[in-house]
């Protein structure tokens, strides 16, 4: 079965500074992961996927993650916090039942995200 | 707006109550799922619809769950005999097949379960 880890529960940064969400999955064949935000009373939004067209992939706001096959990692990366990305992250793998030969996503435990001013 | 809508959006109920939840997907995806999120955990998912069967449930539905999707459209969840364990938030997603992995689900805002 497939699986992501996310490695750190809660992560502050100050406003302005790097971000490093980190995630680590398991899989049995090449997988396709994912990124989504949870802002407070809202749905998830897709952030970014891979999808092994490239292993660097770029998603909307500035973000991106990169996808290590060698070290089975797919962090999620931004170069300057916003006070907007405040939020939680999820990092997802998609699983393929293999009954009924379609995919279903599964999530890892979150990664609540806070900027400091 | 053409994003997926949930209604209500906030449901307090006593142990022991029935409640439905309602689920609009965006209205050309054929595929439909439903998960539960927990306080400090993420998403898990519950069972989805492929136009209006229902064609796979976690072993987390058990028997007083129960979901439909009739014409292929809006969908149900209802709870019976509602459990304190029974609170969370339940999500709703939509996409569209083309039978690859990276199909991306467009989630709804989520109904929020609180079980007295």
């Amino acid at each position: 079965a497939q699986s992501v880890t996310q490695l750190d529960s809660h992560v502050s940064v100050s406003e302005g500074t790097p971000v490093l969400l980190r995630c680590n999955y398991s899989s049995s064949y090449s997988p396709s992961l994912f990124w989504y935000v949870q802002h407070p009373n809202k749905g998830l939004q897709l952030l970014l996927k891979y999808t092994s067209a490239a292993t660097l992939v770029k998603g909307i706001n500035g973000f991106e993650a990169e996808f290590k096959k060698s070290e089975t990692s797919f962090h999620l990366t931004k170069p300057s916090a916003h006070m907007s990305d405040a939020a939680e992250y999820f990092c997802v793998v998609s699983e393929m039942h293999l009954t009924s030969g379609t995919y279903k996503y599964i999530f890892g435990t979150g990664t609540r995200l806070k900027v400091l001013a | 707006d053409t994003g997926v809508s949930q209604n209500p959006r906030h449901k307090i109920t006593k142990r022991g109550q029935n409640v439905t939840f309602r689920c609009d997907p965006i209205s050309e995806h054929n595929r439909l799922y439903w998960y539960r999120q927990t306080l400090g955990q993420g998403p898990e998912f519950l069972t989805y619809f492929q136009n209006e069967a229902q064609l796979e449930k976690s072993r987390l539905l058990s028997d007083r769950f129960s979901a439909e999707r009739p014409k292929g459209s809006f969908s149900t969840l209802e709870i019976q005999r509602t459990e304190q364990g029974d609170s969370a938030m339940y999500l709703c997603a939509s996409s569209l097949d083309s039978g690859r992995s990276y199909n991306e689900q467009f989630f709804g805002p989520g109904t929020r379960l609180t079980v007295l």
